[in-house]
């Protein structure tokens, strides 16, 4: 079974910086492209950020471009996100989510159970 | 990309049908096959349940069903069960590559 294990959410203040892990297991990391979406308390889903299989293309939502940066290290199954220069706005509950292909897209086929970011001083 | 739109809300009885529409335009849902459905408990994790339009995953329910003309999309869930209560959320590719969700649908069963 696909598992996907999210860490590294906690409390920080605006403009400070965190560090978000996805562990995976189940299936063949390196082959499948994998994404970032997050949820605001309350709200919908929004797309963040997504990486190919081999970590070489990455792509952003405009809301973070710049200040988050997502990569994987295959060799440990594990996904990363990078939040830089955090906002109020970013307060979410990140989840970690698997594409069905290995190109990045809009078909999300695992989940993770999400860690949850806020930014507040 | 502007969030996609959905119905805040939609309600109906178990066993009837439902439909839950996803409106874009030209540069998402207008110009791909590429709209995805996301079921979501309460606090819970999203799961998908449709892609492709009409694609269902393995072990999702036949009741679930899909469609699109035009700009806008379409869930179908026929013989409405209790555990189908849960907040519903399109997802579709965009001109710029980048994916775009709805706002999502409340769905209650009465």
């Amino acid at each position: 079974d696909v598992q996907l294990l999210e860490s590294g959410g906690g409390l920080e203040q605006p403009g400070g910086s965190l560090t978000l892990a996805c562990e995976a297991s189940g299936f063949k990391f390196h082959i499948y492209a994998m994404g970032w979406v997050r949820q605001a308390p309350g709200k919908g889903l929004e797309w963040v950020a997504a990486i190919g299989g081999g970590g070489e293309s990455t792509y952003y939502a405009d809301s973070v471009k710049g200040r988050f940066s997502v990569f994987r290290d295959n060799s440990e199954s594990t996904l990363y996100l990078q939040l830089n220069s955090l906002r109020a706005d970013d307060t979410a509950v990140y989840y970690c989510a698997k594409e069905m292909s290995g190109s990045y897209g809009e078909i999300f086929d695992s989940w993770g159970q999400g860690t949850l970011v806020t930014v507040s001083s | 990309h502007s969030a996609l739109t959905q119905p805040a809300s939609v309600s109906g009885s178990p066993g009837q049908s439902i439909t839950i529409s996803c409106t874009g335009t030209d540069s998402d849902i207008g110009a791909f096959d590429r709209v995805s459905w996301y079921q979501q408990h309460l606090g819970k994790a999203p799961r998908l349940i449709l892609y492709a339009v009409t694609y269902r995953p393995s072990g999702v329910p036949v009741r679930f069903s899909g469609s699109k003309s035009g700009n806008t999309a379409s869930l179908i869930i026929s013989g409405l069960q209790t555990e189908d209560e849960a907040d519903y959320y399109c997802c579709s590719r965009t001109d710029t590559d980048n994916p775009v969700f709805g706002g999502g649908t409340k769905l209650t069963v009465l």
